[in-house]
């Protein structure tokens, strides 16, 4: 089955406590993405790539890294957590940049 | 710089009602994606249409339409005889041909459908 899936689904960690969120598609997309979405903001961007090794910053990636080692994994990383990191993230992926978008479930993360 | 919005944060109507959820963008390319995305009340978000610039027609697809203009920058979506089950967020989002990695979204319209 075509899915994008992210782990955990849902975390609650402590501030300063680093935390990696993992994505893997199976549909050998090219491109991949993370957003956020906080109520009443949509979803906004925090990080694309568009292949391999190839990583751009969206509208909202300061706290945040991402690296594309392999092109099915895109993990999430958040070096030191904060209270407004907390959040529902997605990860996403398409054929190439401007396709259609498959998101992940979501990843429910709170920091305190 | 590329915009999406949704003017109507919250829509409330009664089952059998027809609803239409707006979308204004904004974009300097001349070719760009627009999308519409589901997000019911489980929370996954799901994909309903992709419509690039140069197709400007109108799609149907059973209940839902989709109404595309150019000359006013919208891309409205309809809902014909609603239903409970379309109680959702719907997204609009706006993807630039120039820098299609870069994908903005509007921020939602709340739609409640009542029995």
């Amino acid at each position: 089955e075509a899915q994008v899936t992210q782990n955990p689904r849902y975390l609650i960690t402590v501030t300063g406590k680093k935390l990696t969120v993992t994505c893997s598609q199976n549909m050998n997309h090219e491109y991949m993405s993370w957003y956020r979405q906080d109520p009443g903001l949509g979803l906004r961007q925090i990080y694309y790539s568009m292949n391999v090794e190839v990583t751009d910053k969206g509208d909202v990636p300061e706290g945040y890294k991402v690296s594309r080692k392999e092109k099915r994994n895109f993990p999430l990383i958040l070096e030191s957590p904060s209270p407004n990191q907390t959040s529902l993230y997605f990860c996403a992926s398409s054929l190439v940049a401007g396709n259609t978008i498959y998101f992940g479930e979501g990843s429910w993360l709170t920091v305190v | 710089a590329q915009k999406v919005t949704q003017a109507q944060t919250e829509i409330s109507v009664v089952e059998k009602e027809d609803v239409t959820l707006d979308c204004v963008y904004e974009t300097r390319d001349t070719t760009y994606y627009l999308f519409w995305y589901k997000q019911p009340p489980s929370g996954e978000l799901v994909f309903l249409i992709r419509r690039n610039s140069f197709d400007e027609q109108n799609e149907i697809s059973g209940r839902y339409s989709w109404n595309f203009q150019k000359s006013t920058s919208s891309f409205n979506f309809t809902i014909t005889a609603s239903q409970v089950v379309d109680s959702a967020v719907y997204f609009c989002a706006l993807s630039e041909a120039s820098n299609a990695g870069k994908s903005t979204f509007g921020d939602g319209t709340t739609l409640t459908v009542k029995p």
